[in-house]
């Protein structure tokens, strides 16, 4: 087990709609990272938080967005969701300059 | 730009056999970092290793082992006496001045009895 949890493991939505995936990152974590992972496009670094800002941008779609709280746990929503869009998206935690580590993955599929 | 490289896409070994995974990378930052990650068939991603750019010691960790060559930008992960286990993709990751991780493409070892 990882400390980092997120939710839900599983997503099954219809295209256009609209989905949140959250993240709770490892106690004491101050940075959140957002990776998606699809077959054609491999493991995509989208986006970084640290201790509520954004700290790094990476392959992240305008129709995609996310946040930090003050409990630093996370949340990802995607937005016009479009077939393609269907990955497994992970969330990862770290303390500033050290490994990694994430969590099990929410599996978005968009029919 | 960073970029890492995992050339083999599968490789398949019968247990009991020693197998070596390659990694090259390419980055311009002085100070960096190489990871590697396994991911099973259940789908996490879990952490094995995390070598700075300033530390070419090779380490061991039971099965597991690391050769990182700075010369060749090569930071290679060798099973000994794979187990079925093992069967999963291990990616080798990079990040440096920023703190995200470069992924490669991944190899799937598939171990068989």
């Amino acid at each position: 087990d990882s400390g980092v949890t997120q939710t839900p493991k599983h997503l099954i939505t219809a295209t256009g709609q609209r989905v949140t995936l959250r993240c709770s990152p490892r106690s004491g974590d101050l940075s959140v990272y957002w990776y998606q992972q699809s077959l054609d496009q491999g493991l995509q670094f989208l986006i970084q938080y640290y201790n509520g800002e954004e700290r790094a941008k990476g392959n992240i779609l305008e129709r995609f967005s996310a946040q930090q709280f003050p409990d630093l746990h996370s949340e990802l929503n995607l937005s016009s969701l479009e077939l393609g869009d269907s990955a497994l998206y992970f969330c990862a935690s770290s303390a500033d300059n050290t490994e990694a580590f994430f969590g099990q993955g929410t599996r978005l599929t968009v029919v | 730009a960073q970029k890492v490289t995992q050339a083999q896409t599968e490789i398949s070994v019968v247990e009991k056999e020693d197998v070596t995974l390659d990694c090259v990378y390419e980055t311009r930052d002085t100070t960096y970092y190489l990871f590697w990650y396994k991911q099973p068939p259940s789908g996490e991603l879990v952490f094995l290793i995390r070598r700075n750019s300033f530390d070419e010691q090779n380490e061991i960790s039971g099965r597991y082992s690391w050769n990182f060559q700075k010369s060749t930008s090569s930071f290679n992960f060798t099973i000994t006496a794979s187990q079925v286990v093992d069967s999963a993709v291990y990616f080798c990751a990079l990040t440096g001045a920023a703190s995200k991780l470069t992924f490669g493409t991944g190899t799937r070892l598939q171990v068989t009895l």
